[in-house]
């Protein structure tokens, strides 16, 4: 099984609807992110929290909204979606090592998401 | 405003031959790069990153080169094998406990037999 899943796997969905992508980790880590890739931008950061009872934006947060549930759980949502937010959204963990953040980011599979 | 760029959407080379791959940054606070490589229909995966203090690091046939006062940094993967055909990303942080992650564009890597 994977350390990192994501659910559902693909969506397509009409503009206006409220979707929510969902993440769940069994690594442990108590960083989470979403992240969002579109063809000539690469991943580009939507939120990101770093425990429980931590939320921050990132790059791109307008349109989006995130919710930490548990230590093992971020998920995204779009509460009114466009067809502009039709992108591969990865979730991602890390955690720290001797104390220190290295940067390493354990991904998901991705959730590709189609917005008519 | 891009701040980490891969000015090369792709790139072929034979097999056995080497592969480099290149990044460039704008912002001289990254003190921390990685490079990451993602096949079709998985998640990005780690390969191999660098601090800020040093100018090279190797992992096998994987090398990566950072030249800071050019702000550039490459990837060198020797010798390239088909089972490397992928798209890498370049990205970059800054040092602390933020672990935010800024990517480029990415590069599509084809090995050919």
């Amino acid at each position: 099984d994977a350390d990192v899943t994501q659910t559902p796997r693909n969506r397509i969905t009409k503009t206006g609807k409220r979707i929510m992508l969902e993440c769940s980790q069994t690594k442990g880590h108590d960083r989470m992110y979403w992240y969002r890739q579109d063809p000539g931008l690469g991943l580009r950061l939507i939120y990101y929290s770093f425990d429980v009872k931590d939320i921050n934006k990132g790059e791109i947060s307008d349109g989006y909204s995130v919710s930490r549930q548990a230590q093992a759980k971020f998920s995204l949502s779009l509460e009114s979606a466009i067809p502009n937010q039709t992108a591969l959204y990865f979730c991602a963990t890390s955690d720290l090592k001797a104390g220190v953040h290295t940067g390493e980011l354990f991904f998901g599979e991705g959730s590709r998401l189609t917005v008519l | 405003d891009q701040q980490v760029k891969q000015n090369s959407p792709s790139l072929s080379v034979q097999e056995g031959r080497i592969s480099i791959l290149n990044c460039d940054y704008t912002n001289s606070m990254f003190d921390y790069f990685l490079w990451y490589k993602k096949y079709p229909a998985e998640g990005p995966t780690f390969l191999i990153s660098i601090s800020s203090i040093k100018d090279k690091n190797e992992d096998g046939r994987f090398t990566v080169f950072l030249n800071k006062s050019a702000k550039h940094l490459s990837l060198h993967i020797v010798p390239s094998q088909p089972g490397d055909s992928a798209v890498y990303f370049c990205a970059a942080s800054r040092s602390g406990n933020t672990g935010k992650l800024i990517f480029g564009q990415g590069t599509t890597l084809q090995v050919k037999p």
